[in-house]
């Protein structure tokens, strides 16, 4: 049981360039999630899926798309790099309960991405 | 509009002395509360939450959190610190039917030996 993983750990492009992040989950959950983090800022949410072939926005998902073809793989894809976008990502996945919301979200280790 | 507030950005103690990280959250309903740990370039782990059960939360690693509503606050504690301690601490919130967690800054702990 890998949990949560990550492709790739880390990623140097230039602007404008394109890359896709993967994000795989073997505990069968439904709801899947695609974070950013930046010094002092927390964790802000790109986009989430609340179960294969869904998606949705979330607070900051401008230059970023997503899909979820299988229900354990969550793809983010960048088209079009920007600085802006060198962060750190992280992928979670949580089986959440309708009527609840106190379910454990469970982290992958990141992707560090760095856009020259 | 759901939000949660660390009220210190950095927070920095002896090793074996007490650690309190505040927290506190805006909603107009009962929210799910969690407490999640990153160190050093980790991912992050789940340290404690509150489901609306008893309102003194215990987690791993000797860490614990109150639930205050009439504060709107759920602080973290630790009664002695351990080096192993220093990391980024997130206080994270949650609503029923929301399917969204809502992260603070984040409060970084630096443990002095």
């Amino acid at each position: 049981n890998a949990g949560v993983t990550q492709t790739p750990k880390f990623r140097v492009l230039k602007t404008g360039q394109s890359m896709t992040l993967l994000c795989a989950q073997d505990m069968n959950h439904e709801y899947m999630y695609w974070y950013r983090q930046d010094p002092g800022m927390g964790l802000r949410l790109i986009h989430y899926s609340v179960g294969e072939g869904t998606t949705a926005k979330g607070e900051v998902p401008d230059g970023y798309n997503v899909s979820r073809l299988k229900k354990q793989n969550f793809l983010l894809g960048l088209e079009s790099a920007a600085p802006s976008q060198t962060s750190v990502y992280f992928c979670a996945s949580t089986s959440w309960e309708v009527g609840q919301g106190s379910e454990t979200q469970y982290f992958g280790p990141g992707t560090r991405l760095l856009v020259l | 509009a759901q939000s949660v507030t660390q009220l210190d950005s950095h927070v920095s103690v002896s090793e074996g002395t007490p650690v309190l990280l505040r927290c506190n959250y805006s909603s107009s309903y009962s929210p799910s509360l969690f407490w999640y740990v990153q160190h050093p370039n980790k991912g992050l782990q789940l340290l404690l939450k509150y489901t609306s059960a008893a309102t003194l939360v215990k987690g791993i690693n000797g860490f614990e959190a109150e639930f205050k509503k009439s504060e709107t606050s759920f602080h973290l504690t630790k009664p002695s610190a351990h080096m192993s301690d220093a990391a980024e601490y997130f206080c994270v919130v949650s609503f029923v039917n929301d399917y969204k967690l809502s992260f603070g800054a984040g409060t970084t702990v630096t443990v002095r030996a």
